[in-house]
């Protein structure tokens, strides 16, 4: 069972609009949120992270939203440029654990239409 | 600039044969991970390792084996390979846990495996 989901496994977006990626996760006890981008054959790069003790974090032109009792975060991009076409997982951890064990989603692809 | 050298971009091996997957990182990290990458299931957690000579299983760990005789390399090991084992692996690496952890992994740029 997928602790961690993005129901939308793909994602079109004009350039320049706004670009929203969603995640749901089940396990309550996740206290940090992180989103990596893979382009292809490349491994996953970390983009933007969020704990849970915040509801927004903001780095440049990526933003994420994280609320808690619904246990979702999303992932915004503003402007959408070409060269964020990439696949994007969403990804969950106890912090208070000593392993840093990271639990990711199935990935969602977005491809920004120039 | 950080690095996580894993040996092998490409393999094709047949049924039955041992593979072995190396990784090595030069950031002194604790933490080194395992995760496999297939279309749809996202990265899953085959085995992790917080320090020298210690592993735990992740959620797929079936089929699998890894080793770590010093900190800066994490191999994996498939005793004798399977079809369903064709997949991409990733490698990573983070530092030691904590509030102060950003969690952030540091990955590899992959190994795709081919089982014939």
């Amino acid at each position: 069972d997928q602790q961690v989901k993005q129901n939308s496994p793909s994602l079109s977006v004009q350039e320049g609009r706004i670009s929203i990626l969603n995640c749901d996760y089940t396990n309550s006890m996740f206290d940090y949120f992180l989103w990596y981008k893979k382009y292809p054959a490349e491994g996953p790069t970390f983009l933007i992270s969020i704990s849970s003790i915040k509801d927004k974090n903001e780095d440049g032109r990526f933003t994420v939203f994280l609320n808690k009792s619904a246990k979702h975060l999303s992932l915004h991009i503003v402007p959408s440029q070409p060269g964020d076409s990439a696949v994007y997982f969403c990804a969950a951890s106890e912090m208070k654990t000593s392993y840093d064990k990271v639990i990711f989603g199935p990935g969602t692809s977005l491809s920004v239409i120039p | 600039d950080v690095k996580v050298t894993q040996s092998s971009r490409y393999l094709v091996k047949r049924t039955g044969e041992k593979v072995f997957l190396e990784c090595v990182q030069d950031m002194d990290h604790e933490n080194m991970f395992w995760y496999r990458q297939d279309p749809g299931l996202g990265l899953r957690l085959i085995y992790f390792s917080y320090d020298v000579k210690m592993k735990e299983k992740g959620d797929i760990p079936e089929g699998y084996s890894v080793s770590r005789e010093k900190k800066e390399r994490f191999s994996l090991i498939l005793e004798s390979a399977s079809t369903n084992q064709t997949s991409m692996y990733l490698c990573a690496s983070s530092s030691s846990g904590g509030y102060a952890n950003t969690g952030e992994l540091f990955f590899g740029e992959g190994s795709r495996l081919t089982v014939l």
